[in-house]
């Protein structure tokens, strides 16, 4: 059964530095979302992605943070300078219409 | 903001019995979805169910809404072990952002 796929399941980091999540949605899949959920806390909307730009983003997704699809196959979330409340588990969704998400298994960023 | 908010917070029973939780939220809504999560894993779709349906079904699971009192449910019928996990609902205003309640952790005692 086709499946989001995230890398890397586990990422510790210093403040400051930079990070790259990566995800590869569903091969047929046309709108791509990024959440994370904070260790007991609820799942946040980060952004949402189609026909190559962001179709909607949340006040988290502030000047520190980016998106890209750099080829036909990845999704990928940057971080440009992470700060430790930026530690979450940031979590890759995909599908083909809006409704139904498809999620990975998430990407755990700790920053330390 | 449109957020469900589940309840009760978590629940208790013993396999074989019904699990019932529930959502409010504060806006309208498009549709209302329910996900699983097991513990440190990803967010598994259960049901969906449109703003213009009032109950769904799905094995097990049965989903309920009520628009007039923003709410929702969802009844897990003879649990299992296997349904020990937080359930979620989240509601949609568009069609490119899902807000999604604290969740109801549900354990299943054998």
């Amino acid at each position: 059964e086709p499946e989001v796929t995230q890398t890397p399941s586990h990422q510790v980091t210093q403040m400051g530095q930079e990070v790259i999540l990566r995800c590869v949605p569903i091969s047929n899949h046309l709108y791509f979302y990024w959440y994370r959920q904070i260790l007991g806390q609820k799942v946040e909307f980060l952004v949402s992605f189609y026909n190559n730009e962001i179709s909607e983003k949340s006040e988290i997704f502030d000047d520190q943070f980016s998106v890209e699809r750099p080829d036909g196959s990845n999704f990928t979330l940057k971080i440009r300078s992470t700060k430790l409340e930026d530690s979450a588990m940031y979590f890759c969704a995909s599908s083909v219409e809006p409704g139904e998400l498809f999620f990975g298994e998430g990407s755990r960023l700790t920053v330390l | 903001s449109q957020q469900g908010e589940e309840d009760p917070q978590a629940l208790s029973i013993q396999e074989g019995e019904n699990a019932t939780m529930n959502c409010s939220y504060k806006t309208s809504i498009n549709n209302l979805q329910w996900y699983r999560q097991n513990s440190g894993r990803g967010l598994v779709h259960l049901i969906l169910i449109r703003s213009n349906e009032r109950e769904k079904h799905s094995g097990r699971l049965r989903v309920t809404l009520d628009t007039s009192k923003k709410s929702s449910s969802l009844l897990i019928t003879a649990s299992r072990a296997a349904d020990t996990a937080s359930y979620f609902c989240a509601t949609d205003a568009n069609d490119y952002k899902l807000s999604f309640g604290a969740g109801t952790t549900v354990t299943v005692r054998a």
